[in-house]
């Protein structure tokens, strides 16, 4: 069974720096791209970027771009997503997603101060 | 890609259909003939779940009530026979070209 588990929710100050992981299992971590979505309140779901577990290699969201980085362990099967420089507009829940099907279960971030 | 669905809501009598639509504002087929277009699912507090890839093929575990279909700029998801497990929201979401894109979903509600 895919299973991907996410980090628990956060609450953090405006200006910090936000990262969550998502371990994978029950799936070959290194033969699908593993995304991340953000699902702000009120808002359409967003992607905010790609992993390539297999070579690191990475692609992100023109809006995110310059603050957020995106890496793939695979010793331990693990993604990570860091979002900087953070603001209100960045509360929301936040998603991995293996090869476009299996969703993590999400990662509640709240930012405020 | 901007991903536009209708309607924002339909109310469902339980045993009777539904469908819904999403419009791309450009052709969702690739250069090889592949069409990466999805239907998800979302419960209240829940993650997405895939119903429908690549247009019209149902993932791993899915009912048969549920079917997709469409092509080019148009597609739609039907269900047959609503049950009360398949209210929440209803998003498309293409991943023909990066980056991925998802519609703003039809909330399907119980009568």
């Amino acid at each position: 069974e895919v299973q991907l588990v996410q980090s628990g929710a956060e609450v953090k100050k405006p200006g910090t720096t936000l990262k969550i992981s998502c371990k994978v299992s029950g799936y070959t971590f290194s033969d699908y791209y593993l995304h991340w979505i953000q699902q702000a309140p009120g808002k359409r779901l967003e992607w905010m970027g790609l992993v390539d577990p297999e070579d690191g290699e990475t692609q992100y969201a023109e809006k995110f771009q310059g603050r957020i980085t995106i890496t793939a362990d695979t010793s331990s099967d693990t993604a990570y997503m860091e979002l900087r420089g953070l603001s209100s507009d960045d509360t929301a829940v936040y998603y991995c997603l293996l090869s476009r099907a299996y969703w993590g279960q999400g990662t509640q971030v709240l930012v405020s101060s | 890609i901007v991903l536009t669905q209708s309607p924002l809501s339909t109310h469902v009598t339980l045993g009777q259909p539904a469908s819904m639509s999403c419009t791309s504002s450009e052709s969702l087929e690739d250069s090889d003939g592949n069409t990466f277009l999805s239907w998800l699912h979302q419960r209240p507090g829940q993650p997405p779940r895939l119903l429908i890839y690549k247009i019209s093929k149902r993932f791993s575990g899915v009912p048969d009530r549920f079917s997709g279909s469409g092509a080019g700029t148009d597609f739609t998801l039907n269900i047959t026979r609503v049950e009360a497990e398949d209210v929440g929201f209803y998003y498309c979401s293409q991943a023909t070209q990066v980056p991925l894109t998802f519609g703003g979903g039809t909330k399907v509600e119980i009568k």
